[in-house]
């Protein structure tokens, strides 16, 4: 059965401080693996799609990037609007259209 | 460029009363999921819908809970006889096409059971 486990469950950093969040998962095959940020209240808006080990993605001050089994979200020098739950999702070869979301990162960064 | 446009936002039903939530896909988009947020829990697969099709409902509970999405207008999610089990967030997202591409999600619809 395909997983997806997000850790640290919460992080909190000073305004600066940069840090990564960690998405182990167990897959038959995957199709890609995708990270979404969430704010209170809102949907999740999409960030990255990974596709291959090795790859890596960047957005401003995000950094993904992929191994056989798992991914990291890197933030350097993270700002109080960074703050937000960040979720990791899978797509497998096999249900390829499902996506295995992970319980998220609850991010704060404080100014 | 519009995106995924999900109604009502908020929506309180009583036990046992009908809920029908309402997704239109972003332009160009014909698949369309669903996925249902319970309070401090992930989100779950529901179901998937092409246009006059469901493919995939392994996600979707086997009663009160249907899911349309018409040639024409939007998908519709609905919940017969509610209970206070199904108050969560309800989202919607599309895609394309179903491998591989983006899954893109709307703001989702609240629904409170009271």
């Amino acid at each position: 059965e395909d997983q997806v486990t997000q850790s640290p469950e919460a992080l909190r950093l000073q305004e600066g401080e940069s840090s990564s969040l960690n998405c182990s998962y167990t897959v038959s095959g995957l199709r890609g693996l995708f990270w979404y940020r969430q704010d209170p209240g809102k949907g999740p808006e999409f960030l990255f799609t990974l596709y291959s080990a090795g790859e890596e993605k960047e957005k401003e001050r995000l950094k993904a990037t992929l191994t056989k089994k798992e991914s990291f979200l890197h933030i350097t020098a993270p700002k109080p609007e960074d703050s937000a739950t960040y979720l990791c999702a899978v797509q497998g070869v096999d249900s390829s259209y499902k996506l295995i979301f992970g319980s998220g990162t609850r991010l704060l960064v404080r100014p | 460029n519009a995106g995924v446009m999900q109604n009502p936002r908020h929506l309180v039903r009583r036990r046992g009363q009908e809920a029908r939530l309402r997704c239109s896909p972003m332009k160009g988009h014909s698949h369309v999921y669903w996925y249902r947020q319970l309070p401090e829990e992930g989100l779950k697969f529901m179901v998937y819908l092409q246009k006059e099709n469901i493919i995939d409902e392994s996600g979707m509970p086997k009663e009160r809970f249907s899911a349309e999405f018409p040639k024409e207008g939007p998908s519709i999610l609905r919940i017969q006889q509610v209970v206070r089990g199904d108050s969560a967030a309800y989202f919607c997202a599309s895609s394309v096409e179903r491998r591989g591409n983006t899954i893109y999600f709307g703001e989702g619809s609240w629904l409170t059971v009271v």
